[in-house]
């Protein structure tokens, strides 16, 4: 079942623009993470927060977490070409343990024009 | 660097033919994860495994089953392969959560099969 959904399902900007992707989701987490998946290969884990956590950074990247709101953001700055590419939020319910998977949402497909 | 891989990049398979998929990974991880992507419908989650022969249903197993006799290969068996099929397959593995409320951690993927059912 699906739980992140991002927002916008598309964004195109200009290279050295900061792009902003949002995740919402519906239950109480553990943890939340944003992949990026270049066209037509797998998924390249970005960043992992944690439900005690607010903010954290990584390189380019910044991700915020609202579990009030039940909201994340992920912030590229500077963007460049190579940042084109689908980006993905995954939640992990904090119900229940085991080893199931993260549930994914459909993604953002974000493209920078040079 | 963890690595994920994954027997075939690309597959064109009949319509009833039995289909395998392989996956492997060399970081001695415990879990791992079946998902197919489709266009509009994200990433599903197919069978996931916590342990060498354990498997668990996901959220989309109908028509698909899986085998784990070794620890760092997980393969996805199509046993009669359809056209509802055709789609975008990845793998992935990792670490067990920490702890029992600990949340699920970094998965990592492999580059994907597409396949294509006729």
């Amino acid at each position: 079942s699906q739980q992140g959904e991002e927002d916008p399902q598309a964004l195109s900007i200009q290279e050295g623009e900061n792009a902003t992707m949002n995740c919402s989701y519906k239950t109480s987490i553990n943890n939340l993470q944003w992949y990026r998946q270049n066209s037509g290969r797998g998924l390249v884990h970005l960043i992992l927060i944690r439900s005690n956590e607010r903010e954290k950074h990584s390189g380019r990247l910044r991700v915020t977490l609202d579990t009030s709101k039940k909201s994340s953001s992920l912030l590229i700055t500077a963007s460049r070409a190579a940042d084109t590419a689908s980006y993905f939020c995954a939640t992990d319910a904090a119900i229940g343990g085991g080893a199931d998977g993260l549930t994914f949402g459909k993604g953002t497909h974000l493209i920078i024009q040079p | 660097d963890v690595k994920v891989t994954q027997s075939s990049r690309y597959l064109v398979k009949r319509t009833g033919e039995k289909v395998f998929l392989e996956c492997v990974q060399d970081m001695d991880h415990e879990n791992m994860f079946w998902y197919r992507q489709d266009p509009g419908l994200g990433l599903r989650l197919i069978y996931f495994s916590y342990d060498v022969k354990m498997k668990e249903k996901g959220d989309i197993p109908e028509g698909y089953s899986v085998s784990r006799e070794k620890k760092e290969r997980f393969s996805l068996i199509l046993e009669s392969a359809s056209t509802n099929q055709t789609s975008m397959y990845l793998c992935a593995s990792s670490l067990p959560p920490a702890g029992l409320a600990g949340g699920r951690e970094t998965q990592y993927f492999g580059p994907g099969t597409r396949l294509l059912v006729l």
